[in-house]
């Protein structure tokens, strides 16, 4: 069953507009959030991540919030440029455990911003 | 400058055969990791380790082997058991959860 789920495998946006990518999970005991970012033939990037104390946390054009009594979380680029155009991971752990604090990640977006 | 080389970044075997994929890091971290990407997928966890000398299986472990002799290296071995090893694998290294994984670049292995 999965626990993080990425339910858009595609997103297309018009480059300066905002893309939003979703993400829900399933484990309460989730309690920090990241968001990878993969381009073909790479491995993954750190974009930003969230703690569970938060709702909300920004990084220039990147900001993630996180609903946790949806346990729901976003992230939105803004302005999207066309050099975001990647597969976007979201990536969730739990302090306490079986997966002993280890990063569970979603399906992935895959994000298209046209020129 | 510090990282996680993976090596070779593409490799052919044939149906039968075991090969190892290299991974290894400098940064000194703890735990470290072993993903595939298959499309469609997302990264699924093969095997992990968060110390010398231990490993655990991850989701799709069968097929797969690890060691994890020093702290800077951990070897992925694909063996002949593994019935679709054609993938791309990705290795990474982790001090703590906060500061999340650090991954290399992959390895494309394909099987002819």
């Amino acid at each position: 069953d999965q626990q993080v789920k990425q339910n858009s495998p595609s997103l297309s946006v018009q480059e300066g507009r905002i893309s939003i990518l979703n993400c829900d999970y399933t484990n309460s005991m989730f309690d920090y959030f990241l968001w990878y970012k993969k381009y073909p033939a790479e491995g993954p990037t750190f974009l930003i991540s969230i703690s569970s104390i938060k709702d909300k946390n920004e990084d220039g054009r990147f900001t993630v919030f996180l609903n946790k009594s949806a346990k729901h979380l976003s992230l939105h680029i803004v302005p999207s440029q066309p050099g975001d155009s990647a597969v976007y991971f979201c990536a969730a752990s739990a302090r306490y455990g079986g997966s002993q604090g280890n990063l569970i990640f979603g399906k992935g977006t895959k994000l298209s911003v046209k020129p | 400058d510090g990282g996680i080389t993976q090596s070779p970044k593409y490799l052919f075997r044939k149906e039968g055969q075991n090969v190892t994929l290299s991974c290894e890091q400098n940064l000194n971290h703890d735990a470290m990791y072993w993903y595939r990407q298959d499309p469609g997928q997302g990264l699924r966890l093969i095997y992990y380790s968060q110390i010398v000398n231990d490993f655990q299986k991850g989701d799709i472990a069968e097929g797969y082997s690890v060691s994890r002799e020093k702290k800077e290296s951990f070897p992925l071995t694909v063996t002949s058991a593994q019935k679709n090893p054609t993938a791309f694998y990705l290795c990474a290294s982790s001090q703590n959860r906060v500061y999340g994984y650090t991954f290399g670049s992959g390895t494309r292995l394909t099987v002819v």
